[in-house]
């Protein structure tokens, strides 16, 4: 029942530059709401990659950027490293039922 | 440092019901929105609702609503999740983790629990 859209897998040499894309809509990404960025390493809790679209917390390398136009936003991966192998979401807030908090379907990044 | 402390994974019949708790240490309880956000085996991440610890204001995803109630102890700190009439679509990890939201007026999840395992079988 995600709302935001993410592709299900990308891959990239190490090294290289990878993309993810997160599409919503009007009622949330599109309606001006903030997204950000969460990887979960396999079998570790989710945690904070990027918050209000390009903000990296303390502690998080600045091979990962963010970007979001219109309805959509982006998480760009540069340098691609074999740590980066993870799993990636967004999220944002939708305003469309009561005041949810929404995510991604989520995006495999596998590094060759 | 800051840190959720979720209680121990946990088994279930169908039709029972789960109570999850979570500690928090390191920083002012009450100053931050509490979440609760669950992963199905294999699954991604699925928003449940928050807790204001301050106030006890809840907000609950409508798929459970009438299901889910989340409350708080300030005085020990730690939030709780409760959810009844377990399924085995139930069975997930369900994580805590804080919002600064009160803080920064943004609505993410700075620091997250390492999450309970709940098990629905019969």
């Amino acid at each position: 029942q995600s709302v935001l859209t993410q592709p299900p897998s990308v891959s990239g040499a190490p090294g290289q530059r990878v993309t993810i894309s997160c599409t919503g809509s009007s009622s949330n990404i599109g309606a001006g709401y903030d997204v950000h960025w969460y990887q979960q390493l396999p079998g570790t809790a989710p945690r904070l990659l990027l918050y209000a679209n390009s903000n990296r917390p303390s502690g998080v390398p600045d091979r990962f950027s963010g970007s979001k136009s219109g309805t959509s936003a982006s998480l760009a991966i540069t340098g691609l490293q074999a740590e980066d192998e993870a799993d990636y979401y967004c999220q944002s807030y939708d305003s469309s039922l009561s005041g949810l908090y929404v995510f991604g379907t989520g995006t495999k990044v596998t590094v060759l | 440092h800051v840190h959720l402390v979720q209680s121990g994974a946990e088994v279930k019949k169908p039709g029972a019901s789960v109570k999850v708790s979570c500690k928090a240490s390191g920083y002012t309880f009450t100053g931050y929105y509490m979440h609760w956000v669950r992963q199905a085996p294999g699954q991604g991440l699925e928003w449940m609702g928050w807790i204001n610890p301050n106030s006890g204001g809840t907000n609950y995803a409508q798929k459970f609503q009438g299901r889910v109630t989340m409350t708080r102890d300030t005085s020990i700190s730690t939030a709780y999740m409760d959810l009844s009439r377990l399924t085995s679509d139930d069975t997930a990890i369900y994580y805590c983790a804080r919002d600064p939201y009160l803080l920064t007026g943004f609505n993410y999840m700075d620091v997250w629990g390492k999450g309970t395992t709940v098990a629905v079988s019969s």
